[in-house]
């Protein structure tokens, strides 16, 4: 069985600040692992994706996340948090076979300070 | 433009009045699932559908319906809301090529007094 826990579900850092917003999922089978983040009043949309090529996967807005297999995690990092950050971020793991079924976290609400 | 569509985006209904929430794809993907998201549970799947042949229940289908009757539309049928499935709503559709990558609609958010 396949699981997400996001530690934290809210984060607030002030801007210019680094963002860490931390997963850990478990997984019996080598999984595919996701970033998604949800604007308001929107819906979810991919920030990045581990499809197990490289292990630090670049997303899209300045964020990146590390694949740690030893550790079963998946952090979210951005070096420099901007005001257009905040939002709701989900991890996400889905397995490679059995119709890719996608189990999500409860979600981190990250608040940007000025 | 790639994108899931549903409808309505805002609904408020009573206890007992079917409804039914639309979704249609335009990137010709063979799966399609929907998704309640409410505070603190993240989103969980109701129904998915791997093809027009295959329908199958997620983690949460009580009190839910779906129908796949062509491709691009994947219907979400309430037969009798109650205010237990007063939550948010999504359907995604997964990409080809065995990514795993889904798209979101914007979101249907239901409230059953």
């Amino acid at each position: 069985a396949q699981s997400v826990t996001q530690l934290g579900s809210h984060v607030s850092v002030s801007e210019g600040a680094l963002v860490l917003l931390r997963c850990n999922y478990s997984s019996s089978v080598p999984p595919y692992l996701f970033w998604y983040v949800q604007y308001p009043n929107q819906g979810l949309q991919l920030l990045l994706k581990y499809t197990s090529a490289a292990t630090l996967v670049k997303g899209i807005n300045g964020f990146e996340a590390e694949f740690k297999k030893s550790e079963t995690s998946f952090h979210l990092t951005k070096p420099s948090a901007h005001m257009s950050d905040a939002a709701e971020y989900f991890c996400a793991v889905s397995g490679r076979t059995g119709g890719f079924k996608t189990i999500f976290g409860a979600g981190t609400r990250l608040f940007v300070k000025a | 433009e790639a994108q899931v569509t549903q409808n309505p985006r805002y609904l408020i209904t009573v206890t007992g009045k079917k409804l039914t929430v639309t979704c249609s794809q335009n990137m010709n993907h063979e799966y399609m699932s929907w998704y309640r998201q409410d505070p603190g549970l993240g989103l969980r799947q109701i129904y998915y559908s791997m093809n027009v042949e295959v329908t199958d229940k997620g983690d949460v289908p009580e009190g839910y319906k779906v129908s796949r009757k062509e491709k691009r539309n994947f219907p979400l049928i309430l037969e009798s809301p109650s205010p237990n499935q007063t939550s948010l709503y999504f359907c995604a559709s997964l990409r080809g090529g065995g990514t795993g990558e889904l798209f979101f609609g914007e979101g249907s958010r239901l409230t059953v007094l």
